[in-house]
């Protein structure tokens, strides 16, 4: 049962329009949520993270949104650009005594056209 | 600062045998992850280790073991490998365990490619 889903595997968009990522989760127990990048033959980077509290959060070009009720985030991140295509993972953390499991969606490819 | 190295890279192996990864962290990291990444199953979490105990395991067959060393650097073991664990295995290091509501960036390597045949 996979308790973080990313339904759209991939995802094209213009270079300078807006990207949007959707995740959807079904564990309530989850109160932190983060968005991973990850390039072919690298592990996964950090880009931004959300706190349960929180319904959005904004670095630069990338902001987060959560709807809690819905138990739906998205990433955006404006403008796009080409060095963007990665594949995104979103992530979710439950309380302390998961330690630092991260329970990961299966992924979207963005791919960002000059 | 180094970043969390892994080795080695890639592997064949042949069904039956028995594997060892090696993780090392970011200095003063004491916590280590494990992940396999497959195409069709994602990220999924293998084991954690934080001052050589494991805190935490996924839903692995025991087959997939795991330590970790005085000085944070983690192995991870699969005996008896199947076709079906041929995999990129990820390692991250966190500076701490998770505690109180506060959340540690994890820093990934880039991974082992196992390929068994």
């Amino acid at each position: 049962d996979q308790q973080v889903k990313q339904n759209s595997p991939s995802l094209s968009v213009q270079e300078g329009r807006i990207s949007i990522l959707n995740c959807d989760y079904t564990n309530s127990m989850f109160d932190y949520f983060l968005w991973y990048k990850k390039y072919p033959a690298e592990g996964p980077t950090f880009l931004i993270s959300i706190s349960s509290i929180k319904d959005k959060n904004e670095d630069g070009r990338f902001t987060v949104f959560l709807n809690k009720s819905a138990k739906h985030l998205s990433l955006h991140i404006v403008p796009s650009q080409p060095g963007d295509s990665a594949v995104y993972f979103c992530a979710a953390s439950a309380p302390e005594n998961a330690g630092n499991m991260l329970t990961f969606g299966g992924g979207t490819r963005l791919m960002v056209k000059p | 600062k180094a970043g969390v190295t892994q080795t080695p890279r890639y592997l064949i192996k042949t069904r039956g045998q028995q594997v060892t990864l090696s993780c090392s962290p970011i200095s003063g990291h004491r916590s280590v992850s494990w992940y396999q990444q497959t195409p069709g199953q994602g990220l999924q979490f293998l084991f954690e280790y934080f001052s050589e105990t494991q805190r935490n395991k996924g839903n692995f067959p025991g087959r997939f073991s795991g330590r970790q060393f005085s000085n944070s650097r983690s192995e991870m073991n699969v005996s008896t490998l199947e076709l079906g664990d041929s995999a990129l295995y990820l390692c991250a290091s966190s500076i701490r365990v998770r505690s109180r509501g506060d959340l540690y960036e994890q820093y990934f390597g880039p991974g082992t490619r196992l390929t068994v045949t």
